[in-house]
């Protein structure tokens, strides 16, 4: 069975860092992983999608990385600001076609201005 | 969102009583999902639809049935409701077009209180 662990689960910086939010995966045999956004008492915002054969994808102030063998993935997110300030979640599909997600508990985020 | 709708947004319910949650989309996305957000659990999948009247179990699938008569709409069910059953619920899709990434896309969650 698939498990998704995220590190750390909370984290609080001041503005204009750089950080990393770090997810590991227990089976390296993906078809994708994702990160999501999830602002209090909202849904979940997709953020970068990695295939299982890339290594990397970026958008914006964001780069994501993936490392199947080692079964880990981490999100950078550069210059934070305070509007970063959300819950951070990573999920894996584990099949193609219509199998569903296995979630991390996530990574509380509070950048301080 | 890419247009997914979920209705009710709230709803508070007593003991044993039957609750539908309605999932729609207008994006034409063949997989429909549900899950249940719970603190210290995480995200965790409830059932799926891989196409219409199509579905399968997920992790979490005890107490909780759905239907999927056409593309646009995903309902779950929870034929008596319990305290357990109390949580967040999140639809998503997937599977637009030919050579799609899978990439899932979630709807705004319903809020349910079983009392």
């Amino acid at each position: 069975k698939q498990e998704v662990t995220q590190i750390p689960a909370a984290l609080s910086v001041p503005e204009g860092e750089n950080l990393v939010l770090n997810c590991s995966f227990t089976d390296s045999a993906i078809y994708n992983l994702q990160w999501f956004r999830q602002d209090p008492g909202k849904g979940l915002t997709s953020l970068l999608l990695i295939q299982s054969s890339q290594r990397e994808q970026t958008s914006g102030r964001l780069n994501a990385s993936l490392d199947k063998s080692s079964g880990r993935s981490t999100l950078y997110i550069a210059a934070s600001q305070p509007g970063d300030s959300a819950t951070y979640l990573c999920a894996v599909k584990s099949g193609g076609g219509a199998d569903g997600l296995t979630f991390g508990k996530g990574t509380h985020l509070i950048i301080q201005p | 969102d890419a247009g997914i709708t979920q209705s009710p947004r709230h709803k508070v319910t007593e003991t044993g009583t039957p609750v539908t949650l309605r999932c729609h989309q207008t994006e034409n996305h063949r997989y429909m999902y549900w899950y249940r957000q719970d603190p210290g659990h995480g995200l965790r999948l409830i059932h799926y639809s891989y196409g219409v009247k199509d579905t399968d179990k997920g992790e979490v699938s005890d107490g909780y049935s759905v239907s999927r008569s056409k593309t646009e709409d995903f309902l779950l069910t929870l034929e008596s409701a319990t305290s357990s059953q109390t949580s967040v619920y999140f639809c998503a899709i997937s599977g637009r077009g030919t050579g799609s990434s899978y990439e899932q896309y979630f709807g705004p969650g319903t809020r349910l209180t079983v009392t």
